[in-house]
């Protein structure tokens, strides 16, 4: 009974780069959200997503950001042209149905961009 | 809107003490869930309850509980004869008004001395 799976759990890219991180959600969760946390700081809701669909994506930067769920595979958060101040810790989280159901979380991928 | 403060940024403790972390809320919905999640220093991010804002019964679990006040808006947390592996940060979330999307408090972090 695997719990959520995110890869890589540590990506190091330069200025200007693409980084492209997955999510695996538990097993009977059809529900992923993508959530950022700066060094020090808390939680912030970036994205929610169902499969195919994006539901809310009012957490979003408007550029550079976007994030999809296919019919098939792992939820994949983009980062295009990456800038120092994208270096944070990228959780994401699933859930079995909407409804404020718990939401569980993997282990994130701590993103440095030098 | 919806808010969480905990506003103890740090709280250390020796060993078998006793120590509560509060978390203060606001919202505009009548019935919500509210949340505590761990972080410990590997990093992930671990759920420990779920609480219904109908259900105003503590909670308790081991040397966990957790005293919600509808009344004050508040939901502390306490853990009884704290270890050294309870030293983690320590937070606090809620649903956002009519959506999925969960607000965290900035955390507290608690470290436990030997």
């Amino acid at each position: 009974n695997a719990g959520v799976m995110q890869n890589p759990r540590h990506l190091v890219r330069r200025r200007g780069q693409e980084a492209r991180l997955r999510c695996s959600p538990m097993k009977g969760h059809s529900h992923v959200y993508w959530y950022r946390q700066l060094p020090e700081e808390g939680l912030k809701f970036m994205v929610y997503l169902q499969k195919e669909n994006i539901i809310d994506e009012s957490g979003m930067p408007k550029e550079r950001f976007s994030a999809e769920f296919p019919k098939e595979g792992p939820s994949i958060l983009r980062i295009q042209q990456v800038v120092r101040g994208d270096s944070a810790a990228y959780f994401c989280a699933s859930s079995p149905r909407r409804a404020q159901e718990t939401q569980y979380f993997g282990p994130g991928t701590r993103l440095l961009v030098l | 809107a919806q808010k969480v403060t905990q506003a103890q940024t740090e709280i250390s403790v020796v060993e078998k003490e006793d120590v509560t972390l509060d978390c203060v809320y606001e919202t505009r919905d009548t019935t919500y869930y509210l949340f505590w999640y761990k972080q410990p220093p590997s990093g992930e991010l671990v759920f420990l309850i779920r609480r219904n804002s109908f259900d105003e019964q503590n909670e308790i679990s081991g040397r966990y509980s957790w005293n919600f006040q509808k009344s004050t808006s508040s939901f502390n947390f306490t853990i009884t004869a704290s270890q050294v592996v309870d030293s983690a940060v320590y937070f606090c979330a809620l649903p956002s008004y009519n959506t999925d999307k969960l607000i965290f408090g900035t955390g507290t972090r608690l470290q436990v001395f030997p």
